[in-house]
């Protein structure tokens, strides 16, 4: 099956800087690769994602990049916020969605 | 529209009871996904389900867990005699195809 691999698993920045999380994936059949972000006692929430004929997407302040070829796919916050911080799941839909184990984005005021 | 209603939010239960978990998809989804998550974890799946069928159970304990998506109401996971290592945050999702919409969750404790 699919196996997502997520980096790093804790990420501190200062407010306005930019944060970066990187994730592999296994199953080369897999096409759509969704961004989550989890705010405590909250379910994950949608925040951009990217399909397989896609190299990259922008949605304001969030960009996500594809590698199909490497089989990893990134996001990218820039001008980060005190608001950013949570816990961000990449995943990869195969026959399944599978996710990352996540990364913590703490963001410093 | 509403979101994915799960219910309840919190459910304490002692080893040995049962845990019933409820969760309503969003208007329109016919596609049902249960998935656990242990703090400080990712989300594990679990279940996959489409009204009246079981898609993919692959990420269920063979014991005690069982899921059902019946034609009319909600989405049901059950623990039968449940144990400490149950306790988790179980979380639902619907999809109307790709895109998973998730629930708030319920968080189960067993004492």
């Amino acid at each position: 099956g699919e196996n997502v691999e997520q980096h790093p698993s804790t990420l501190s920045v200062q407010e306005g800087d930019s944060a970066v999380i990187k994730c592999t994936y296994s199953d080369s059949a897999s096409n759509y690769f969704p961004w989550y972000k989890q705010e405590l006692g909250k379910g994950p929430q949608l925040i951009i994602d990217i399909r397989s004929n896609v190299g990259e997407k922008k949605d304001q302040r969030i960009a996500v990049t594809l590698n199909k070829t490497a089989k990893h796919f990134s996001l990218h916050i820039t001008e980060t916020q005190p608001e950013d911080s949570a816990v961000y799941f990449c995943a990869a839909l195969g026959h399944k969605l599978s996710f990352g184990a996540g990364t913590t984005v703490t963001v410093r005021a | 529209n509403a979101g994915v209603m799960q219910n309840p939010r919190h459910l304490v239960r002692r080893r040995g009871q049962e845990a019933r978990l409820r969760c309503s998809p969003m208007k329109g989804h016919s596609h049902v996904y249960w998935y656990r998550q242990l703090p400080e974890e990712g989300l594990k799946f679990m279940v996959y389900l489409q009204k009246e069928n079981i898609i993919d159970e692959s990420g269920m304990p063979k014991e005690r867990f069982s899921a059902e998506f019946p034609k009319e109401g909600p989405s049901i996971l059950r623990i039968q005699q449940v144990v400490r290592g149950d306790s988790a945050a179980y979380f639902c999702a619907s999809s109307p195809d790709e895109e998973l919409f998730f629930g708030s969750g319920t968080q189960l404790s067993v004492l």
